[in-house]
């Protein structure tokens, strides 16, 4: 059974500052990475992907994959209340068919 | 606005009915994946369909079907419906398997409610 393991939260964190969130993944066989954002009563968008070890940045959102540890993590800089929504993780091998398997959610809350 | 819609957007269905929830992607899109998503879960891949082939299934058992048709819409069918099976069904929509950042979109999804 592939497990994505991801903190509920909330976690809350002041505008302005970095906002961290984790997810552990069971299958040492991933090989691809999604960070998803959910907003309330909206459906996902995928905002983030990576698929090698070490850090890839895109605006104010940075991804880290450390595949040793089987870790990954969104790292969201200059957080705004916009940003209040709930991150999902997802994991999936790849290879012609492309199977993910999703975390629970972190919720972000950014207050002013 | 994705450009990808659902429908119909609420259902209400008995234990034992069958259902088909309907989904146009946009023009171009390849590629069309099912998530079912619990609240406050997180969504569970049920299948993809790669130009008209599933190219890929989730845990679902066979009562889960789907189909793609060469106009970009597709459907997903689930038989005899069981209490479970109130969700949330989303649809994706992406030129390839691989989703990527500003190319796969979501549906509004529809939400099912078995009684």
């Amino acid at each position: 059974q592939k497990e994505v393991e991801q903190n509920s939260g909330p976690l809350s964190v002041p505008e302005g500052a970095i906002a961290s969130l984790n997810c552990t993944y069971s299958d040492r066989g991933s090989q691809s990475f999604f960070w998803y954002r959910q907003y309330s009563g909206k459906s996902p968008e995928l905002i983030m992907f990576i698929y090698s070890n070490g850090d890839k940045e895109d605006g104010r959102f940075t991804a880290q994959l450390n595949k040793a540890s089987q870790y990954v993590s969104l790292l969201i800089r200059d957080s705004q209340p916009s940003d209040s929504a709930t991150y999902l993780c997802a994991v999936a091998t790849s290879g012609g068919s492309y199977i993910p398997t999703f975390g629970r959610g972190t919720s972000l809350i950014v207050h002013p | 606005e994705t450009g990808v819609t659902q429908s119909p957007t609420h259902l209400i269905k008995t234990r034992g009915q069958q259902v088909t929830l309907r989904c146009s992607s946009q023009s171009g899109h390849n590629t069309v994946s099912w998530y079912q998503q619990a609240l406050g879960q997180g969504p569970q891949f049920i299948f993809q369909y790669y130009r008209e082939e599933e190219n890929g299934r989730g845990n679902f058992p066979p009562r889960f079907s789907g189909l793609q048709f060469p106009n970009y819409s597709s459907e997903l069918n689930v038989n005899a419906l069981e209490l479970d099976d109130s969700a949330l069904y989303l649809c994706a929509s992406s030129p390839d398997p691989a989703p990527s950042t500003d190319t796969q979109y979501f549906g509004p999804g529809t939400r099912l409610t078995v009684l």
